[in-house]
């Protein structure tokens, strides 16, 4: 079983509409998650973070967390072509004791179709 | 202007030819990491750091070396060992994964290719 893990897509959402994207991830004792949006040939932009369970809002992002579940979400309202991106979701998880690292899925690729 | 400052942006290595990637950060960050991104693919970590003088080996470390002499700077070695070297090579850093908050924020990356 994968540590992190994302549909990889793509996902197509037709302008104005909310486009959702899922994470499930592995250790139990994850405690920090994050989305990234990745453009084609550009580094990793840093979009939300979420350390609790509930609903983090932030403008038109909103991040969903569910440990009992182990997944987490990102809700993306009136979407816009300038949000065709690779979502990344990141999680941290614990290979040993005393060590944390931080492990990135596979991403989605999503696509808003004007 | 504080950041994230990874060079060069584009590297071409012979085969069998070492190469250092530089990182350097002033955003007092205590953690730092190395990932590798191929093409349609994600992020696999390399190494990291949580702190001075100790790093950690990621996934995917055979072929790679690092260091950690000084706080601000990670520089990442891909060695004649390493047979694929061609990607993405992105650095990171974040306060401490012990804290939150615990973002980590990315330079712009350094794309090496094998010629």
């Amino acid at each position: 079983q994968k540590e992190v893990e994302q549909n990889s897509g793509p996902l197509s959402v037709p302008e104005g509409a909310i486009a959702s994207l899922n994470c499930t991830y592995s250790d139990r004792g994850s405690q920090s998650f994050f989305w990234y949006r990745q453009y084609s040939g550009k580094s990793p932009e840093l979009i939300m973070s979420i350390y609790s369970n509930g609903d983090k809002e932030d403008g038109r992002f909103t991040a969903q967390l569910n440990k009992a579940s182990q997944y987490v979400s990102l809700l993306i309202r009136d979407s816009q072509p300038s949000d065709s991106a690779t979502y990344l979701c990141a999680v941290n998880t614990y290979p040993n004791f005393g060590n944390e690292k931080l492990t990135f899925g596979t991403g989605t690729r999503l696509t808003i179709i004007p | 202007d504080g950041g994230i400052t990874q060079s060069p942006k584009y590297l071409f290595r012979k085969e069998g030819q070492n190469v250092t990637l530089s990182c350097e950060q002033n955003l007092n960050h205590d953690a730092m990491y190395w990932y590798r991104q191929d093409p349609g693919q994600g992020l696999r970590l390399i190494y990291y750091s949580q702190i001075v003088n100790d790093f950690q080996k990621g996934d995917i470390a055979e072929g790679y070396s690092v260091s950690r002499e000084k706080k601000e700077s990670f520089p990442l070695t891909v060695t004649s060992a390493q047979k694929n070297p061609t990607a993405f090579y992105l650095c990171a850093s974040s306060i401490d994964l012990w804290a939150q908050p615990s973002e980590a924020f990315f330079g712009q990356g350094t794309r090496l290719t094998v010629v």
